[in-house]
């Protein structure tokens, strides 16, 4: 396992409605990445948060927002959800200073927007 | 064009049956290179890295051509629990990991 944790592991949501997920990272890593993976296609880059600072940012329009923590933990917020939401989110630690790209994932979460 | 393009799926191969995917990315800015597998409704792992000098890992064997913008990967004698999606993966810039959209693998008996 990786030691990145993730809750919940499912959600279920209606259009409109605002969606918070979490995110704790693997012990030693200060970066945390958020993808999202719909159904048939491989994970999309939302952004990246280091050290409480976004560190680049995917085509993702502004209602998808995030934080970060002083502990490296952290949170994705999805506001007036749509339809297209409904994917599993993951989340990913790693250590920028390190200069490693290597990027660990967490089990995600299943979105689901009725 | 996707930044990253692989093999369209799924393959269906028996037990021990050597089994090769390609994937071409189209950013020559890019510097860092990975498959990784994903089973279902599960989270991607990282399988192995790529390197210009090629590297394998028991049965698995990447390859990686800068000039062509080309990555392989060649699973040999293949079992069961190799079924799974194979992701092409680059990073640029050390931020964003770009996926391709995956090829599924099943490996049968």
């Amino acid at each position: 396992e990786t030691g990145v944790t993730q809750s919940p592991t499912h959600l279920i949501k209606t259009r409109g409605q605002q969606v918070t997920l979490r995110c704790s990272s693997q012990s030693g890593h200060n970066t945390v990445s958020w993808y999202q993976q719909a159904l048939g296609q491989g994970p999309q880059f939302i952004f990246q948060y280091y050290r409480e600072e976004e560190n680049g940012r995917g085509n993702f329009p502004p209602r998808f927002s995030g934080l970060q923590f002083p502990n490296y933990s952290s949170e994705l917020n999805v506001n007036a959800l749509e339809l297209d939401d409904s994917a599993l989110y993951l989340c990913a630690s790693s250590t920028w200073d390190r200069g490693s790209n290597e990027q660990f994932f967490g089990p995600g979460t299943r979105l689901t927007v009725l | 064009r996707k930044e990253v393009e692989q093999d369209p799926g799924p393959f269906n191969v028996p037990e021990g049956a050597t089994v090769a995917f390609n994937c071409t990315y189209s950013n020559s800015a890019s510097q860092s290179f990975f498959w990784y597998r994903q089973d279902c409704r599960k989270e991607p792992k990282l399988l192995m890295s790529v390197y210009s000098s090629g590297n394998e890992d028991g049965r698995f064997t990447a390859q990686l051509n800068r000039a062509s913008q080309y990555i392989s990967l060649l699973i040999r004698d293949s079992k069961l629990s190799d079924s799974a999606t194979y992701l092409c993966v680059v990073n640029q810039a050390g931020t964003a990991l770009i996926f391709g959209k995956g090829t599924t693998l099943s490996v049968s008996s």
